[in-house]
């Protein structure tokens, strides 16, 4: 099962921030923080990962609390080809806990 | 740098053949996953090759099977397809295995129907 839960759906205005929130309460020590994201009927694309430390990238910024329980993704400036179903997972080392585990995502629709 | 390259893009199958699926990696990546997704029961994850050798397996029936090259490219294959198979299948590479700092990119998937 997926270690993390995030809202089934957001909206948000083309140009404004999107936030896009993810928890994951049960996060160990070596477990980094990914995002992706999937257009309707594509491949999920990359987006960012981080452990502990806020990261960002041309795409979006990545932040993580403190207590690494949860994790925003910014997106700055959203446009209407921003819309798509975002993935937050938690990743582990190695064996089983390397795989990709796929929830059921924030389907996040930006609007004009 | 090419991306993931799934071939075909799109296939139709009849109950009870086979298909195999092709994945050919981002050039330097060693590992190749492979993954179902389903309306109804989402991205799955199917099994992970490295180095040739089977890594992880998802929980699937032994119907679903893979295997890796020495170049890295990968086929998986599935044998008496049921009308249940009918899925996107996704390919996706990364360097390593058992780095969980390194990303995996995805291909553009394989559309599979079954009738």
């Amino acid at each position: 099962d997926a270690k993390t839960t995030q809202p089934p759906s957001m909206d948000c205005a083309e140009g404004r921030a999107a936030n896009l929130p993810c928890n994951h309460s049960t996060i160990s020590g070596n477990e980094y923080v990914y995002w992706y994201r999937q257009i309707h009927s594509q491949g999920p694309q990359y987006i960012i990962h981080g452990l502990k430390n806020n990261e960002t990238n041309e795409m979006a910024s990545l932040i993580i609390t403190e207590d690494r329980k949860s994790s925003t993704l910014i997106l700055p400036h959203a446009t209407l080809r921003d819309t798509a179903v975002y993935y937050c997972i938690v990743r582990g080392y190695g064996g089983s806990q390397g795989n990709l585990i796929f929830g059921k995502g924030t389907k996040l629709s930006v609007k004009p | 740098k090419a991306g993931v390259t799934q071939t075909p893009r799109y296939l139709i199958k009849t109950r009870g053949q086979q298909v195999t699926l092709s994945c050919s990696p981002i050039s330097g990546h060693r590992s190749v996953s492979w993954y179902q997704q389903t309306p109804g029961q989402g991205l799955q994850f199917l099994f992970e090759y490295f180095s040739e050798t089977q890594r992880n397996k998802g929980n699937f029936p032994g119907r679903f099977s893979g295997r890796q090259f020495s170049n890295s490219r990968s086929e998986m294959n599935v044998s008496t397809l049921e009308l249940g198979d009918s899925a996107l299948y996704l390919c996706a590479s990364s360097v390593n295995y058992y780095d969980s700092r390194t990303e995996a990119f995805f291909g553009q998937g394989t559309r599979l129907t079954v009738v």
